[in-house]
């Protein structure tokens, strides 16, 4: 399984600032994508990163309020700008070495407080 | 939405075994039943998954009824850092969505 790793951990922020959110994976892989879990809810899936082009959003999440880049085939950035206290969640990246693959792995998660 | 019904929680005694159970009814032929569990908002762990036939690996066993309209997950011998929320999903191989429901939280007691 590959090995994930993700920076912060954690983070405070003050509304209206932005941070930015790396996912390092220890081998190449295809697929990669961004989760978010809200306090005492599930995880919900943000966006697929995709290597040279622009991410594919889900229902709900534009490029504007989550930027995301993908700049090869072992690193991931999320950016959540603007934040508000509703951001407050924990944010996942998870990886999948093909697609078909038939298995996702999740990195550790970054918890985030936006007061 | 999930397309998988738990029930929200479980309690089991450590060293014996936890049995966890999964509704599926309007599964697809191709559509595969996996397994994770995140234990206290860590990044969710994958455990097992199949398709119609049993699984077992080094973490639990799968067992898929006939009709594949249900599964269980079997942990044979719990122990404490087995406590966490455990979600059943299904998904198409080619479809790399995975759509998390509320998942069962295990708690073993000792």
């Amino acid at each position: 399984s590959a090995v994930i790793s993700q920076k912060p951990s954690r983070d405070i922020c003050q509304r209206g600032t932005s941070l930015t959110i790396q996912c390092q994976v220890d081998s190449q892989v295809t697929m990669m994508f961004w989760y978010r879990q809200q306090p005492g809810q599930s995880l919900t899936l943000i966006a697929t990163a995709n290597q040279g082009s622009e991410a594919t959003y889900e229902s709900g999440f534009v490029i504007d309020k989550f930027p995301i880049s993908r700049p090869n085939l072992t690193f991931s950035t999320l950016t959540v700008s603007n934040m508000s206290p509703e951001d407050s969640s924990i944010y996942l990246c998870s990886v999948e070495a093909s697609l078909g693959q038939e298995t996702q792995y999740f990195g550790p998660g970054t918890r985030l407080l936006v007061l | 939405d999930a397309k998988t019904t738990q029930p929200p929680s479980m309690d089991c005694a450590e060293g014996r075994a936890a049995n966890l159970p999964c509704n599926h009814s309007t599964i697809s032929g191709n559509e595969y039943v996996y397994w994770y569990r995140q234990i206290h908002s860590q990044g969710p762990q994958y455990i097992i998954h199949g398709l119609k036939n049993n699984e077992t690996n080094e973490m639990a066993s799968l067992i898929i009824t006939e009709d594949r309209k249900s599964s269980t997950l079997i942990l044979p011998h719990a122990t404490l850092r087995d406590t966490a929320v455990y979600y059943c999903i299904v998904r198409e191989r080619s479809n790399y969505k995975l759509t998390f429901g509320k998942g069962t939280l295990l708690t073993v007691n000792p």
